[in-house]
């Protein structure tokens, strides 16, 4: 199985900053991946599908990058809102994997 | 839009078979070319895809955990079940279920139902 590696663990970051979270796959998949936003206590919420494609009613501040092996999800400028845990998901070979996710703190 | 509503017992004995189903309202679970997916996430842990199906019954499941595993369809009732045979604790997570497709994300997702495993 495609094993995907997210770093850094945790990213301290005060309002107003930039955060940039990287996935790294253990081998090719394409474009197929996915960025999801998770808050304590509620279900992962897609951002990003396609390595680049916003969801629908994701702010532009989100956006998605990479191919292949290396992805990078940029938040342009946090708001309060977005300070959460983002997992990475590839869908391009079965079975379906998950990054171990990275929290993005107040700092 | 579609949305998805997990349901259940909260507590299951080690041993015995968890037994989950998802109600898919807003939506035919037969219309489009989707796939439906059972996912789970230990607490203060990480992501696990469990497995999926189609409304033909075709069904896919993660290898670690295919032979404990059972993934149904009920078109007449827009649902779809998860089966998880000899549970232990290692089992205890928050159960999802969510909707997919062929080389697609998953999107919406349910709001989650917490299984624990323990007599």
């Amino acid at each position: 199985e495609i094993v995907l590696t997210q770093s850094p663990g945790t990213l301290s970051l005060s309002p107003g900053e930039r955060a940039t979270l990287s996935c790294r796959a253990s081998q090719s998949v394409s474009s197929y991946l996915a960025w999801y936003q998770q808050k304590p206590g509620q279900a992962p919420r897609l951002l990003i599908y396609g390595a680049s494609s916003r969801a629908t009613g994701i702010p532009d501040r989100f956006s998605g990058s990479g191919s292949g092996t290396d992805f990078t999800l940029t938040i342009s400028g946090l708001e309060p809102e977005d300070f959460a845990v983002y997992y990475c998901h590839q869908y391009g070979s079965s079975p379906d994997t998950f990054g171990g996710g990275t929290k993005v703190e107040i700092k | 839009q579609v949305q998805l509503q997990e349901s259940g017992p909260g507590l299951v004995k080690p041993s015995q078979t968890l037994s989950l189903t998802c109600t898919v309202s807003g939506g035919s679970i037969s219309s489009g070319s989707y796939y439906w997916s059972w996912i789970r996430q230990p607490a203060g842990k990480g992501l696990e895809w469990i497995g999926r199906i189609y409304t033909s019954g075709s069904t896919n499941y993660n290898p670690s955990l295919k032979s404990r595993v059972t993934i149904s369809v009920d078109t007449s009732k827009n649902q779809f079940s998860l089966k998880l045979s000899s549970v232990t604790a290692a089992d205890t997570a928050v159960y999802y279920c969510t909707r997919d497709g062929y080389l697609r994300w998953f999107d919406p997702w349910g709001q989650g139902t917490l299984v624990t495993v323990s007599s």
